[in-house]
Order: C-alpha cells, then structure tokens, then sequence
C-alpha cells in the first residue's frame, strides 16, 4: 500500500525547534519530488516546502513565511522526509502534511498534483 | 507574488450541479488541480493537470480551465460531496506552491 506516515509533533514554547518526520512505504520514494504543506486550526492548506530528488540535486523551495527557519531534507536510504522547524512563533501552529508530488507524465514536474498526502502531525507553539 | 481566489462557500441541493471557481491572472496558462478535505481527513486530489481525474474518483467529478478561471464540476452532488474543496497551482517564477483559500461546499 502506497502510504505516508508524519510523525514528530507536539507542543513547543515560541523560538524553540521541533523536528518532523514522514515515513514513505509502498513506492520509490527517491523519484518523487516531496513536500510540507500546512493547515492553521480552522484555516486553510499553506504550502511549506519542497525537496526535489537526487536527479535535481535535492534542491529545495520553501514559503517566504517560514524560509531560513525551517529546513527540509531527505533521506531516500530510509525512504524518509524530514522538516527541522527552528525559532517557532505562535503563527506556526498547525497540522503538518507530508504529501507526495505525483509523477503523472513519467517525469517529476514542478506543477503536478499531490496524489498522496500523510495523515498529519499537529504542531502547537505555546507558551 | 500569484494568487489565486475561490469562493468561501458554495450550497447545492442533492443530485444538482455544483460548480467551484479559481480566479487567477493567466490560470489557463498554468496546471490547476483540486482537493477535496473532510473534517479531520487529510485533503484528497480529485483533479489533476486541469481536467483529469486520479482512479478512484467518481466520473461526477469533473473540471476545467481556461483564461483566468479554472472550474470544478460535481454532477449530481451526494451528500457524500460536502466538504472543503481546494485549487492549487505553481508559480512558476517564484518557484512555489499556490493554494486557493478553499471553498466550503454544502449539500442542503
């Protein structure tokens, strides 16, 4: 079964770190570009970030609203998606997503779809 | 930086057509694709590459875009259908991911 598993969240005091996982299974996870999206209670889908892979250098884009905070990396060995949130605000409580860039034309493309989403992790930053 | 605009909220009765619009500057120009969110689930493509539909997805699902709006079609809506429904695209010059705000559909 194709599958996205996000793991990692928990409650964290403003300017502190957390570290998100997403565990791939099913899939040749190293083909697909991978990316963070997401969702303030009560809000809607904000885009993170993406990881490109090996074949695009693994590099990555990120939201200006969280660029030079959060880093997104990868490990294709492990089949695993990571976002290293640091210098948390309040604004960045929300359910995180995983979710997976499809390959719909037999290359990864920047403006494809998401086909496959994680079931989220929640993040609160409180104090 | 690109943006694009959905209605907050859409109502339909049963078994009538609904329609979602994404207003964008040149959507037509770009790939727009939809998700479909239930409270407490995580969001579902139901549309990609503007009109195509993932296996899985009724054929009731259906779609557009053309000039500045992309459009998507629930034929026959269920009660089923009522959900949050979300456009996505690419900014290709930014190089990001752009989410309309969602549109909340009820089947009344």
């Amino acid at each position: 079964e194709v599958q996205l598993v996000d793991s990692g969240g928990g409650l964290v005091q403003p300017g502190g770190s957390l570290r998100l996982s997403c565990a791939a299974s099913g899939f040749t996870f190293s083909d697909h570009y991978m990316d963070w999206v997401r969702q303030a209670p009560g809000k809607g889908l904000e885009w993170v970030g993406r990881t490109r892979n090996k074949a695009n250098s693994y590099t990555t884009e990120y939201a200006a609203s969280v660029k030079g905070r959060f880093t997104i990396s990868r490990d294709d060995s492990k089949s695993s998606l990571y976002l290293q949130m640091n210098s948390l605000k309040t604004e960045d409580t929300a359910v995180y997503y995983c979710a997976r860039v499809g390959i719909f034309t037999g290359y990864p493309a920047e403006d494809d779809a998401f086909d496959i989403w994680g079931q989220g992790t929640m993040v609160t930053v409180s104090s | 930086s690109y943006e694009v605009t959905q209605p907050p909220s859409v109502s339909v009765s049963p078994g009538q057509t609904a329609s979602i619009t994404c207003s964008g500057d040149k959507l037509g120009d770009r790939f727009a694709c939809w998700y479909q969110q239930k409270p407490g689930q995580s969001p579902v493509l139901v549309i990609y590459q503007d009109t195509k539909r993932p296996s899985g997805i009724p054929e009731r699902f259906s779609a557009s875009n053309s000039g500045n709006t992309a459009t998507l079609t629930i034929s026959g809506t269920q009660a089923m259908d009522e959900a949050d429904y979300y456009c996505q695209t690419w900014d290709n010059r930014q190089s990001k991911v752009v989410f309309g705000g969602g549109t909340k559909l009820t089947v009344l």
